[in-house]
């Protein structure tokens, strides 16, 4: 595609609900990562791929996150029994290759709010 | 934690005038990134800076970089109302790996 594009772009739930967060990243790209942007503050990262492994998964905040990617392309990060702490934009970027000097190419993002 | 600290957390000035954010980090870099954010959403990569760099120029951008310090600025000279944006600095380390650790941003808002 021309771009990165994540799914749905907002998403309001109630707490206790599991999530499913989409990305698609832009074709070709083999590294894939996600962010998470509180209100007003800075990205926090959360795992990145390679290919459709998960080299490092070091920022996911708790075992009710996770994510896969299947077939080199589209990811999903999953978040089981949604918190209110959870609230917070999910941007995912894609890369021509896992390496940092390779341009990351951001998503649109999904605003999740959880009542 | 994040590693980069932004400042000033938000700059105002007037069209035309050159605007300046700092980013102070703790660890050592292999490289340190600007990145731009428009209305909470997507960002945009800006410019790259390696750690053996010390400055660097694209367009109206220009990017200082001291690694005795831990510290970048990123000047954009002949602001324009279009500039208003958060832009945040982004650095990665020998034991980061591909991961980037973004600071706290700065909003700037150009006035016309």
């Amino acid at each position: 595609g021309a771009g990165v594009s994540q799914s749905p772009s907002n998403k309001v739930t109630e707490k206790g609900k599991d999530v499913e967060l989409r990305c698609d990243p832009i074709s070709g790209h083999t590294a894939l990562y996600w962010y998470r942007q509180s209100l007003g503050q800075g990205l926090e990262f959360l795992i990145y791929f390679q290919g459709n492994s998960a080299p490092d998964k070091s920022g996911l905040p708790s075992d009710r996150f996770s994510a896969e990617r299947t077939g080199g392309s589209v990811s999903t990060l999953t978040i089981q029994r949604t918190q209110q702490e959870d609230s917070a934009v999910y941007l995912c970027a894609s890369s021509f290759r896992a390496s940092p000097t390779d341009t990351q190419y951001f998503g649109p993002g999904t605003r999740l709010t959880v009542l | 934690s994040q590693q980069g600290e932004e400042d000033p957390q938000a700059l105002s000035i007037q069209e035309g005038e050159n605007a300046t954010m700092n980013c102070s980090y703790k660890t050592s870099i292999n490289n340190l990134q600007w990145y731009r954010q428009n209305s909470g959403r997507g960002l945009v990569h800006l410019i790259l800076i390696r750690s053996n760099e010390r400055e660097k120029h694209s367009g109206r951008l220009r990017v200082t970089l001291d690694t005795s310090k831990k510290s970048s600025s990123l000047l954009i000279t002949a602001s324009r109302a279009a500039d208003t944006a958060s832009y945040f600095c982004a650095t990665d380390g020998e034991t980061s790996g591909s991961r980037l650790t973004f600071g706290e941003g700065t909003q700037l808002t150009v006035n016309p």
